[in-house]
């Protein structure tokens, strides 16, 4: 699987928009982007995933760059509830075997 | 829907102990796997599992064995724990069948200290 970079922590302002962003410049052309987050020790708990078209769902945004071999990730409207680490991973279809990085720590503040 | 649970959520052992973490999961996944979390790290993949019968060495395996009789469970044995597996770990699974986002549901933790 191709590695990915994360920033190792970032602030984002309460009901402001939190941008993520994640390097995977070795991307394949079948591997997916998914992003997790883990919220103080709890399991990680998936967000939302994308190939090469943007993506969106009730909690997120996902905006992968034409070339690939980058993305963010998008919380519209960050609330107190969304401090957590984010894991942005790489995969082809059908491989379970995801590995974990470091991520980065979102704090939002009021 | 009880998702993927994990007993026990904590443990203490001594070096040296064995024991059994338990992973159930009612979703029917074909796919379960077990990480590891040291302090600040992120997850390291320890075994998994592509179904009944099958199971597979991840990153970090040793000290470790796993099984896979049903679908539903599958446990995680240490087998003369050591002070260095003092981690919290966490059991997933997920399915590959169509219409699955491919998304691995997690259990809760089981926090495990190793004196």
């Amino acid at each position: 699987d191709a590695k990915t970079t994360q920033p190792p922590s970032m602030d984002c302002a309460e009901g402001r928009a939190a941008n993520l962003p994640c390097n995977h410049s070795t991307i394949s052309g079948n591997e997916y982007v998914y992003w997790y987050r883990q919220i103080h020790s709890q399991g990680p708990q998936y967000i939302i995933h994308g190939l090469k078209n943007n993506e969106t769902n009730e909690m997120a945004s996902l905006i992968i760059t034409e070339d690939r071999k980058s993305s963010t990730l998008i919380l519209p409207h960050a609330t107190l509830r969304d401090t957590a680490v984010y894991y942005c991973i790489v995969r082809v279809d059908n491989d379970y075997k995801l590995s974990f990085g470091a991520g980065t720590t979102v704090t939002v503040r009021a | 829907n009880a998702g993927v649970t994990q007993t026990p959520k904590f443990q203490v052992l001594k070096t040296g102990q064995s024991m059994t973490l338990q992973c159930a999961q009612d979703m029917n996944h074909e796919y379960m796997s077990w990480y590891r979390q040291d302090p600040g790290m992120g997850l390291r993949l320890i075994h998994y599992s592509v179904g009944a019968g099958i199971t597979d060495q991840g990153e970090v395996p040793n000290g470790y064995n796993v099984s896979r009789s049903t679908t539903e469970d599958f446990p995680l044995r240490l087998l003369s724990a050591a002070p260095s597996q003092t981690s919290v770990y966490f059991c997933a699974s997920s399915s590959p069948r169509g219409g699955s986002t491919g998304e691995l549901f997690f259990g809760e933790g089981s926090r495990l200290t190793v004196l």
